[in-house]
């Protein structure tokens, strides 16, 4: 089967620079995704990682390391709306898709 | 508008009674998937569809079953509700086959009492 760890929570100011990681276990590994859910929301599509390296979109950006199962998302420039839960998911073999645990940011003033 | 809906979006019924959840996505999208989440378990894979009449079952299928008869639509079914299946379920879907980047409905809380 397929597990994934990413950090249960993280706090930080407004302007700051956050990363969550995830490091996965998967058999058949095909792609790392990341979503953000707001309280009392759906979650919503940020990034895709298929190939080792850095994905940047605006101010966050996605990386993955298949070597050693791992990936991070990167936030940069906190803002206020950025407090959220944020989900690593992996694709494995049959177009099944793992979600970790998310990781909840609280943005301070 | 794209957009996936779900019907209804909060339910409360008795246990063995049974209820279907609708979906539907009119973004032409082929792959759809439903999901629960539980605090502290995050989402979990219940069903997923490939295409119409293609479904296959996630890591959380079982007391579900789902039907892809038409490309918009994939209800989830309950045949006989238990408490443990209270939860907040969402559908979803995404254009290409895979469901790397997916699209996501309201969500629906179900209470099973």
């Amino acid at each position: 089967g397929q597990s994934l760890e990413q950090p249960s929570e993280v706090t930080a100011v407004e302007g700051a620079i956050v990363q969550i990681n995830c490091t996965y276990q998967t058999s058949g590994f095909y792609g790392l995704s990341w979503y953000q859910q707001h309280d009392g929301g759906a979650p919503t599509f940020l990034s895709y990682n298929a190939l080792d390296g850095l994905e940047e979109t605006g101010r966050f950006s996605s990386f993955l390391s298949r070597s050693d199962s791992y990936g991070y998302l990167l936030l940069q420039e906190l803002q206020m709306k950025d407090s959220a839960s944020y989900f690593c998911a992996v694709k494995a073999a049959g177009n099944k898709l793992t979600f970790g645990g998310g990781t909840r940011v609280l943005v301070k003033p | 508008e794209a957009q996936v809906t779900q019907n209804p979006r909060y339910l409360i019924t008795v246990t063995g009674k049974k209820l279907t959840v609708t979906c539907s996505q009119n973004m032409n999208h082929e792959y759809m998937s439903w999901y629960r989440q539980d605090p502290g378990l995050g989402l979990r894979q219940i069903y997923y569809s490939m295409n119409v009449e293609v479904t296959d079952k996630g890591d959380v299928p079982e007391g579900y079953k789902v039907s892809r008869k038409e490309k918009r639509n994939f209800p989830l079914i309950l045949e006989s509700p238990s408490p443990n299946q209270t939860s907040l379920y969402f559908c979803a879907s995404s254009l290409s086959g895979t469901p790397y980047e997916q699209y996501f409905g309201p969500g629906t809380r179900l209470t099973v009492t």
